[in-house]
């Protein structure tokens, strides 16, 4: 059964620091990965999707990796911003088709102090 | 402009009542989910579709049914509301090489 491990829970950075959250999966068998950002009281908000053939994806100034063979992906936020306090939530998919269901870890609160 | 919405936002209810959530997507995706989000146990499915008339369970399926009539409805059913279900529910849908979309949630309070 895959299972999405997320450290740190939460992590409070100055504006302008560029940080990187970590996302680890038990299944290397993976279909896809997505990033999502949930603001409080939110929805969720893709921000990255990994096919299993890719190594990483950007946008902006968010760049996620994908390491299959070690399990993990990585999001990377350069310059970060107060509006990036957020939590962020790493999800795996591990077949296409009727079976793709996500399975989530349990997210990074991330705070960016002014 | 959303391409999946949710209704109601927000919902109390008795308990032993039966409530109905709703999703509604305009993407023409094939593939519709239901997920709760609770503290400590993060979002965990529900059921889900791959198709009209075509369901299937999730993890925590328990209490509840689902129905698509139409492939862009997918509709929630507590069956006989408890507290245990108060919750956040996303309703979310995709298409094949798609990633996935969420709508903006329902929170459901069980009195």
């Amino acid at each position: 059964k895959q299972e999405v491990t997320q450290i740190p829970a939460a992590l409070s950075v100055p504006e302008g620091e560029n940080l990187v959250l970590n996302c680890s999966f038990t299944d290397s068998a993976i279909y896809n990965l997505q990033w999502f950002r949930q603001d409080p009281g939110k929805g969720l908000t893709s921000l990255l999707l990994i096919q299993s053939s890719q190594r990483e994806q950007t946008s902006g100034r968010l760049n996620a990796s994908l390491d299959k063979s070690s399990g993990r992906s990585t999001l990377y936020i350069a310059a970060s911003q107060p509006g990036d306090s957020a939590t962020y939530l790493c999800a795996a998919v591990n077949y296409g088709g009727s079976q793709g269901n996500l399975i989530f870890g349990k997210g990074t609160k991330l705070s960016v102090k002014p | 402009d959303a391409g999946i919405t949710q209704s109601p936002r927000h919902k109390v209810t008795e308990t032993g009542t039966p409530v109905t959530l709703r999703c509604h997507q305009t993407e023409n995706h094939r593939y519709m989910y239901w997920y709760r989000q609770d503290p400590g146990h993060g979002l965990r499915l529900i059921h889900y579709s791959y198709g009209v008339k075509d369901t299937d369970k999730g993890e925590v399926s328990d209490g509840y049914s689902v129905s698509r009539s139409k492939t862009e409805d997918f509709l929630l059913t507590l069956e006989s509301a408890t507290s245990s279900q108060t919750s956040v529910y996303f309703c979310a849908s995709r298409g094949e090489w798609d990633g996935y979309t969420f709508g903006s949630g329902t929170r459901l309070t069980v009195v």
